[in-house]
């Protein structure tokens, strides 16, 4: 199984800030990434998909990047709204595998 | 509007069995790959299984924890996904989502509410 190490496991930030959260595959993966946004009580959303595409309806100022083994995701001045957990998935291969998420607190 | 209910959550005993079911519109379901995902009590997301559209082939994939005891199934006129939960297991406890699959980017794009599974005696 391809495993998923996201870090930092929690970051906190302040609104205006720029996050950077880090997803490292245990073996190559290509583009295979996705990334997902997870409020408290509700469904995950998707963020970005091929490592890099934006999902329709996300604001721009989520961006995403990387290949093979590291990835990215990146958001630029933080909103309040942005305060969340924060999930890779590797499609590369079965099981589908995430990682195991990184907490964005308010500072 | 693509809408994803998800439906038959609840109490079990270990070793006992259980039947989610999701109800899908605002897409052409038949078309839809479709999954589950499953967050246990605080904690993170793991992925169950995975059913292509019919048109596709109609297989399933399942994540090792559970092969052999869930099975994904599909009714297209009804537009409904199920996840045939058996011999259930204290760790099989978790919120089970259903979600489309994106089939050519590999990715859940849309996602219900949840249901809650507790096994537990």
């Amino acid at each position: 199984d391809i495993q998923m190490t996201q870090s930092p496991s929690s970051v906190s930030a302040s609104v205006g800030d720029r996050v950077t959260i880090t997803c490292r595959a245990s073996q190559g993966i290509s583009s295979w990434l996705a990334w997902y946004q997870q409020k408290p009580g509700k469904a995950p959303k998707v963020l970005i998909y091929t490592a890099s595409s934006l999902q329709s309806g996300v604001p721009s100022r989520f961006s995403g990047s990387g290949s093979a083994t590291d990835f990215t995701l990146t958001i630029n001045s933080l909103q309040p709204e942005d305060f969340a957990t924060y999930y890779c998935q590797q499609a590369n291969s079965f099981p589908l595998t995430f990682g195991g998420g990184t907490k964005v607190e308010i500072k | 509007e693509v809408q994803l209910v998800e439906s038959g959550g609840g109490l079990v005993k270990p070793g006992g069995s259980l039947r989610l079911s999701c109800a899908a519109s605002g897409f052409t379901f038949s078309y839809a790959w479709m999954s589950w995902v499953r967050q246990a009590p605080g904690k993170g997301l793991e992925w169950v299984g995975r059913i292509k559209s019919k048109t596709d082939g109609g297989t399933a994939e399942y994540t090792a924890p559970v092969k052999g005891r869930f099975s994904i199934s599909r009714d297209d006129s009804k537009n409904t996904l199920d996840l045939q939960m058996t011999s259930l297991k204290t760790e099989d406890t978790a919120v089970y989502y259903c979600t489309t699959y994106s089939k050519t980017s590999y990715y859940f794009d849309h996602w219900g509410q949840g249901t809650l599974v507790t096994v537990s005696s």
